[in-house]
């Protein structure tokens, strides 16, 4: 089946540095999405990106629609504690016969003041 | 009130008992879904409904069951939980068609011992 292959798995960094992270996938998409869960929280959408090559900020975040639409990235620039979570990616073919989201398995984040 | 409402944000159970998570929404939308996290693995889709008349298994469905009530009520049983059932449980929604993917409830931390 469609899998996306997230990563790292986990980060520990500086408040003030900058952070990346991808999803890869050997399936096209032509819906990418990123959320992020708090802890004791459910994930909550930052970027929605619909068109390959396309590139979108939300504040310090910023996400790009990888140009053969296999694959995503976000970066968050000069992060803060508040960042702290788990990141997922997720994609989805609308229109298909299920439309259902398909999940990266996570990238968790940990920043340290 | 919270747009997606999981009851009860905690349970603990012991083995062999039956339980139900329920998951209610104000969304107004037509699509719901229950997915488990475990550390590591990411977000699996357990069942997930397109409407009253439609459920459909996901990718992790043995053991558990589920029944949509209502448009606005999707709830999640474990016939007779057992220990590696203990998890993050949440519910979340769609519209058909959505380009902003799903709305998730604020989970359900199950612990079966």
């Amino acid at each position: 089946g469609q899998q996306l292959n997230q990563s790292p798995q986990s980060m520990f960094i500086q408040e003030g540095e900058d952070v990346s992270m991808n999803c890869t996938s050997s399936s096209i998409f032509n819906t990418w999405l990123w959320y992020k869960q708090d802890p004791g929280e459910g994930p909550v959408l930052l970027i929605a990106l619909y068109k390959a090559g396309e590139l979108t900020s939300n504040g310090r975040l910023t996400a790009q629609f990888g140009i053969t639409r296999k694959d995503s990235f976000l970066n968050i620039s000069a992060s803060i504690p508040s960042d702290v979570g788990i990141y997922f990616c997720a994609a989805l073919n609308y229109g298909g016969s299920q439309g259902n989201l398909i999940f990266g398995k996570g990238t968790k984040l940990s920043v340290k003041p | 009130d919270a747009d997606v409402t999981q009851t009860p944000r905690n349970r603990i159970t012991k083995t062999g008992k039956r339980i139900m998570l329920e998951c209610s929404q104000t969304k107004g939308h037509d699509r719901m879904y229950w997915y488990r996290q475990d550390p590591g693995l990411g977000l699996r889709l357990i069942y997930y409904s397109f409407d009253v008349k439609d459920i459909n298994k996901g990718e992790i469905s043995d053991g558990y069951s589920v029944s949509r009530q209502a448009q606005a009520k999707f709830s999640l049983s474990l016939e007779s939980a057992i220990p590696n059932q203990t998890a993050l449980y949440f519910c979340a929604t769609s519209v058909k068609g959505s380009l902003t993917g799903y709305t998730f409830g604020s989970g359900t931390r199950l612990t079966v011992v």
